[in-house]
């Protein structure tokens, strides 16, 4: 079965500043997702980035990217230029390749942002 | 993408009773997926529901404790049957569209 670790309960960053939340995961597939999921108070859960494991360019959403490392199954979320609005939990989250296959969270990073 | 309209937002039920959660979808999608998040804690799947089908459920849950309805490709149904203070949760419907995951606003369930 697939697990996914976030070893970081809790990060600060101050406003501007960068932050890099981590997370790594076990599967012996080799075609799956990788996916980081903002949940802020509201709790909507919402997509912040995807990565494919073909793929070997790192995702990049505006402020967001990650740094994908497959052999040792790493998948980093750096946040650069933080925002007050940034704040959240955030859960990294993988997804087998197969169509319809469960998401598997982990279990998730408080971020808070210090203006 | 897809818009998830989940009711009701909250509830504060007595233990023993049940609640229906209500999961709205503005497009037809084959897979609906029902979450759970305990207090302070991940999301973890209860089970996923396919129209015209039985649900199936994750190891740990059962149909029971929480039938499920998909009644058609755009609606689907969770009940939190006979419950305890344990089940004080947030609820979470979820679809899938392409690569992309989408989820309701969840309900969040305190039982006294």
């Amino acid at each position: 079965a697939q697990t996914v670790t976030q070893s970081q309960p809790e990060m600060s960053v101050q406003e501007a500043e960068t932050v890099t939340l981590s997370c790594t995961y076990d599967t012996s597939e080799s075609d799956y997702y990788l996916f980081w999921y903002k949940q802020p108070p509201s709790r909507q859960m919402i997509l912040v980035i995807r990565q494919e494991a073909y793929k070997q360019q790192n995702a990049t959403e505006n402020r967001f990217s990650v740094n994908f490392q497959k052999a040792a199954k790493s998948f980093s979320l750096k946040i650069s230029d933080s925002q007050l609005g940034d704040a959240a939990m955030y859960f990294c989250a993988y997804r087998s390749g197969s169509s319809g296959d469960k998401l598997t969270f982990g279990t998730g990073t408080r971020l808070a942002v210090r203006p | 993408s897809a818009v998830i309209s989940q009711k009701p937002s909250r509830d504060i039920c007595q233990r023993g009773t049940s609640l229906t959660i209500q999961c709205q979808v503005d497009s037809q999608v084959t897979m609906m997926f029902w979450y759970r998040q305990q207090p302070g804690q991940s999301l973890t799947l209860i089970a996923t529901a396919n129209q015209g089908s039985e649900a199936t459920y994750e190891s740990g849950f059962v149909i029971d404790k929480f039938p499920i309805s998909r009644p058609n490709l755009t609606f689907s149904t969770l009940t939190v049957s006979n419950m305890s203070p344990e089940d004080s949760s947030i609820y979470l419907c979820s679809v899938e569209t392409g690569l992309e995951a989408f989820f309701g606003q969840g309900t969040r369930l305190t039982v006294v």
